[in-house]
């Protein structure tokens, strides 16, 4: 069984939808959760970190479940930029801080 | 924010030769830099966990005497690619983490290098 596993996609969403997705990790031990943006042929750039109590940056909202060990993203009011893969990124200190990575959720945002 | 740079980019090369990247943390110094690869579509792949001064950690699978890696300073670790292969093309990233990150461990990354050989 994979580390993180996501939905690959792709999500192909109008202008001002809002889009969801999940990811599911395996590690109960996990202590840190990221959502990563990469876009073509580049390198991931952080997006937000995921915290316990849920959190929101502008137009994304991040939500971590331990019991079901699963983490959600919400975009709100899509706009073209946001087209690019989004990474699901779980690390743990025992684990020598080391981080795994989904293989992304591919969305799509069409005018 | 914390910046990290690798260099080269992009680099074509023959079989059988030989390819160093490099991997600096520009604002901070890096307690640990890690290195991972990416294929087309796939996700990334940790292939090795550096800290400075001491000898990598490589994960399962990846040949330590065909990727060298060393971390000589808190601000540089360059990955050695020896005798590469066609099959070696991929996008090599490195990252950078600092001791102050504390329990969220977050990683810099650098822009990646994108590996040819012909």
């Amino acid at each position: 069984r994979k580390e993180v596993e996501q939905d690959p996609g792709p999500f192909n969403v109008p202008e001002g939808a809002t889009v969801a997705f999940n990811c599911t990790y395996s590690n109960s031990a996990s202590q840190s959760f990221f959502w990563y943006r990469q876009d073509c042929r580049k390198e991931p750039k952080l997006l937000m970190s995921v915290y316990s109590s849920g959190n929101e940056d502008g137009r994304f909202t991040a939500q971590l479940n331990r019991a079901s060990q699963y983490i959600s993203l919400l975009i709100r009011d899509s706009k073209l930029s946001d087209s690019a893969t989004y990474l699901c990124v779980v690390g743990s200190r025992s684990n020598d801080y080391k981080l795994s990575f989904g293989a992304g959720t591919t969305v799509t945002v069409r005018a | 924010g914390a910046v990290v740079s690798q260099h080269p980019s992009r680099v074509i090369c023959k079989s059988g030769t030989s390819v160093k990247i490099e991997c600096r943390s520009l604002d901070f110094q890096a307690t640990t830099m890690f290195w991972y690869r990416q294929f087309p579509k796939k996700s990334l792949m940790l292939m090795a966990t550096s800290n400075e001064g001491s000898k990598a950690t490589y994960e399962q699978g990846v040949e330590k005497d065909k990727f060298l890696i060393n971390h000589a300073s808190l601000t540089l670790s360059t990955l050695t690619v020896t005798s590469a292969h066609p099959e070696d093309s991929s996008f090599y990233i490195c990252s950078a983490r600092t001791s102050g990150s504390g329990a969220y461990n977050e990683q810099f990354f650098g822009p990646g290098t994108r590996l040819t050989v012909l």
